[in-house]
């Protein structure tokens, strides 16, 4: 397929486990975003790549999330000590390096019990 | 403090009428807005989209509107469709200077309901 993919689609883990959340992003798109939405609010801007470098993490809550993008492809989210509060779906988009339309996947819901 | 503001959670339309979505926006900054609609289980999907230049754009069944004086949006829909049920994000990019780089706010979404 031709749009991004994210996997798992699905992640339910323990408290104080360490997940990663996998982005596949549209062939060609230099920019790469990760979202976070929770139940009843929009998507939250958490961190932006453009290339392999991330350009804005300004909405990363805390040290615990971390984001890699090595080959200015695929990019990794990496939760540490997840948290019952990390709970929400996870998006990701991706755009052309002029776009203003992002392109989403379809999420990850992560679920901390 | 939401700076992108949906201040209707859900909404109703008989098929066929016209659905009106609102959108409130506080930062001055904002100089390009986005509708996303947002179907169960999947990511959102850009709709339509307007300049600050301008007032009104169309595109088929939707239309955009923009007040930048009362800093308020509306999307359109007429006539609906059953197929138009869905969440509809607002959202909104600050002017910038940094070519590619496009930091969307989103608000928090209006389900629309249309009934056959």
């Amino acid at each position: 397929g031709a749009g991004v993919s994210q996997t798992p689609s699905n992640k339910v883990t323990e408290k104080g486990k360490y997940v990663e959340l996998r982005c596949d992003p549209i062939s060609g798109h230099t920019a790469l975003y990760w979202y976070r939405q929770s139940l009843g609010q929009g998507p939250e801007f958490l961190i932006y790549f453009q290339g392999t470098g991330a350009a804005d993490d300004s909405g990363l809550p805390n040290d615990r999330f971390f984001a890699v993008r090595p080959e200015g492809s695929v990019s990794t989210l990496k939760i540490q000590r997840t948290e019952r509060g990390d709970s929400a779906v996870y998006l990701c988009a991706s755009s052309a390096n002029t776009g203003r339309e992002q392109f989403f996947g379809p999420g990850t819901r992560l679920t901390v019990l | 403090d939401q700076q992108v503001k949906q201040n209707s959670p859900s909404l109703s339309v008989q098929e066929g009428r016209i659905s009106i979505l609102n959108c409130d926006y506080t930062n001055s900054m904002f100089d390009y807005f986005l509708w996303y609609k947002k179907y169960p289980a999947e990511g959102p999907t850009f709709l339509i989209s307007i300049s600050s230049i301008k007032d009104k754009n169309e595109d088929g069944r939707f239309t955009v509107f923009l007040n930048k004086s009362a800093k308020h949006l509306s999307l359109h829909i007429v006539p609906s469709q059953p197929g138009d049920s869905a969440v509809y994000f607002c959202a909104a990019i600050p002017l910038s200077f940094s070519g590619g780089y496009q930091k969307v706010t989103f608000g928090i979404g209006t389900k629309l309901q249309v009934i056959p």
